[in-house]
């Protein structure tokens, strides 16, 4: 199996600000990787793929980038409402897939 | 617009069976694998099982390996999930999610549904 660990396991921040969520795999994904945006009550949401590839419709203030083992995500220009929980995903063809344990943003 | 609509939840008793239904709409449902990731309440995501697009191809959770079994019906564009032998710890929220790849490896998942909650207890 493939161990996917994110940091921090929670985050406060301003509206206006950039923040930075890293995701760390136990062996190298290559590029296999999403991020999802969960809101309260509400199902995951795809944002990135393939690491850095922005889902359409997504703002581009979200970014992802990385390789191998080392990834992030980063928000700039935080609004209120990026106010959710963040999970990374591997998804190699060699191993079922696995989430992050998420990052919750809170927004000051 | 996609739409997954899932259903078939409820309460049910330790060791009993569950039948979870996910229907699709707003897209060629064969042409797509799919697959079922549940969430504990206030938990994380886990992946449960995903099924390629003509059925070929199965795959499954080491948790609930043996236990769950998933199936489709292309012709009624619907992802299935048979729940057998159900413990206290496959309580939660069970969402239908779809690949944006006809095969069940190496894809994300693009579109999620708003999930079935599944309590096993006595």
């Amino acid at each position: 199996d493939i161990q996917m660990t994110q940091s921090p396991s929670t985050l406060s921040s301003s509206v206006g600000d950039s923040v930075t969520i890293t995701c760390r795999a136990s062996r190298n994904i290559t590029t296999s990787l999403a991020w999802y945006q969960q809101r309260p009550g509400k199902a995951p949401k795809l944002l990135i793929y393939k690491a850095s590839r922005l889902e359409s419709g997504v703002p581009s203030r979200f970014s992802g980038s990385g390789s191998g083992t080392e990834f992030s995500l980063t928000i700039s220009s935080l609004h209120p409402d990026d106010c959710a929980t963040y999970y990374c995903q591997h998804y190699t063809s060699y191993a079922w897939y696995t989430f992050g344990q998420g990052t919750k943003l809170e927004i000051k | 617009e996609v739409q997954l609509v899932e259903s078939g939840g409820g309460l049910v008793q330790p060791g009993r069976s569950l039948r979870l239904s996910c229907a699709g709409s707003g897209f060629t449902f064969e042409d797509y694998a799919m697959h079922w990731v549940r969430q504990v309440p206030g938990k994380g995501l886990e992946w449960v099982s995903g099924i390629n697009w003509n059925s070929g191809t199965t795959a499954y959770a080491d948790s609930v390996k043996g236990r769950f079994t998933i199936s489709r019906d292309n012709s009624k564009h619907s992802l299935y999930l048979q729940m057998n032998s159900l413990r206290a710890d496959d309580t939660a929220l069970y969402y239908c999610a779809k690949s944006p790849s006809v095969s069940v490896t190496n894809s994300y998942l693009d579109y999620w549904g708003q999930g079935t909650l599944v309590t096993v207890s006595s």
